[in-house]
Parts: C-alpha cells; structure tokens; sequence
C-alpha cells in the first residue's frame, strides 16, 4: 500500500514555543490531506482537512490561528501548533487520500508525539 | 456516513479466528464499509472494505449481511502483533469526507 511518512516522531517542546510537524505521501499524489489528533485512551478526532493550493477547512473547536495547516504541494502538508501550551500534548497523526470517491483510499501516517512542558 | 457500533474490547487465543463485529443498521446502499486498526502508538492501518459481496485480502476476510446492517471482520489466525483497537467505519461513495472514527473494539490476543 502508499506510505505516508510523518516527521518527527516524537518532539518535546516548553510551553510558549511553536512546533512544526510534516507528513508526506511518498509514492503517490495526495490532493487531500487530514490532520487528526487523540488523546490517550480516546479515538482520532479530525481537526483540518487541506487540499492542495488551497486554505485548510478546520473542524468546530479547532482554532485555525493556532494551528497551521500548509499544503503546499501534493506529497507534502505541514502542521505547526502555535505557542504550544500542556494541553496540546497528543499524538498527531496526518492522513493523505489518493484519488477520489469511494474507491480510493485514505492513508495514515505513523503519528508525531508531542509533549508540551 | 452511517454509524456503526462496536462492542468496546474482545480477547481472542493466538492461533484462533478472530471475529469482530460491527452494526451498521442505517447504512445507505451507496455506503461502503471499511475496517482499520490502530496498534498503540501508531497510526490507523487499513484492512479492508466492501460494498456487499465479502471480501477477502492477505489480512482478513469481511463479511457483509445481505441486509448490509452488519459485518464481521475475521482475522483467520491471531497472532500476538494483531492486538489493536480495531474500527468499523461506514462511509459513501464519492464522498470526498474524511473517515470518521468511533471508538472501536480493542482486541486483545492472549498467548
């Protein structure tokens, strides 16, 4: 199946700092990319959907000034998380679609980790 | 999408089948199903999918109702590596949405 590949795996960062995480498609074209978060114990919650060239749709409760979405290219869809405070320590997991309609897939990358000191 | 329930955790024998089951009682006829796991730690991988006729893959046979309001996810032979969190996700045809996740069976596979 596709890859998606999500650096870094883990980053440990002071509360006030910003963090950058990307995740890439490495073999396919992906025009849409997911950002989902979870907390221990809970399932994935989404929190943005981008496409490529375009702005980033964020999910109710998400706030788009705080969380940066970047789709630049379509391997490529960065996450930065803006003065990261203890409470946005989880594990970020991306997601890259490959095509369209119900036949495509949606791919997972293996999560970022963050922790917020 | 359709909603789908799951019961909460399961345990299964290495070496036995492993058979999870899913409702999906209000799923439309364009709505496929489609089954992921989630290993601690890791990111969701993808199983399988189907529309009605079962399906079968290296990993795991799905079985679909012929009423289409339930399915069961059959891991042949479970090993230690399969223990996951196991979701059961319905979703439509063209649709352009992300998979929403429930909150999934955990299974765990006893040696």
């Amino acid at each position: 199946g596709a890859v998606v590949s999500q650096h870094p795996s883990r980053v440990i960062c002071k509360s006030g700092t910003s963090v950058k995480i990307e995740c890439r498609s490495l073999d396919f074209q992906a025009t849409t990319m997911f950002w989902y978060r979870q907390f221990p114990k809970q399932s994935l919650m989404l929190m943005a959907t981008s496409n490529e060239g375009s702005k980033a749709t964020y999910e109710q409760g998400v706030e788009k000034d705080k969380f940066l979405i970047n789709h630049a290219s379509l391997t490529l869809s960065t996450l930065t998380v803006t003065s990261a405070h203890p409470e946005d320590s989880s594990f970020y997991i991306c997601s890259a679609r490959s095509g369209q309609g119900a036949q495509s897939e949606q791919y997972f990358g293996p999560g970022t980790r963050l922790t917020v000191t | 999408d359709a909603k789908t329930t799951q019961p909460p955790s399961m345990d299964c024998a290495e070496g036995r089948a492993a058979n999870l089951p899913c409702n999906h009682s209000t799923i439309s006829g364009n709505e496929y199903v489609y089954w992921y796991r989630q290993i601690h730690s890791q990111g969701p991988q993808y199983i399988i999918h189907g529309l009605k006729n079962n399906e079968t893959n290296e990993m795991a046979s799905l079985i679909i109702t012929e009423d289409r309001k339930s399915s069961t996810l059959i891991l042949p032979h479970a090993t230690l590596r399969d223990t996951a969190v196991y979701y059961c996700i319905v979703r439509a045809s063209g649709s352009a949405r992300q998979l929403t996740f429930g909150s999934g069976t955990q299974l765990t596979v006893l040696p």
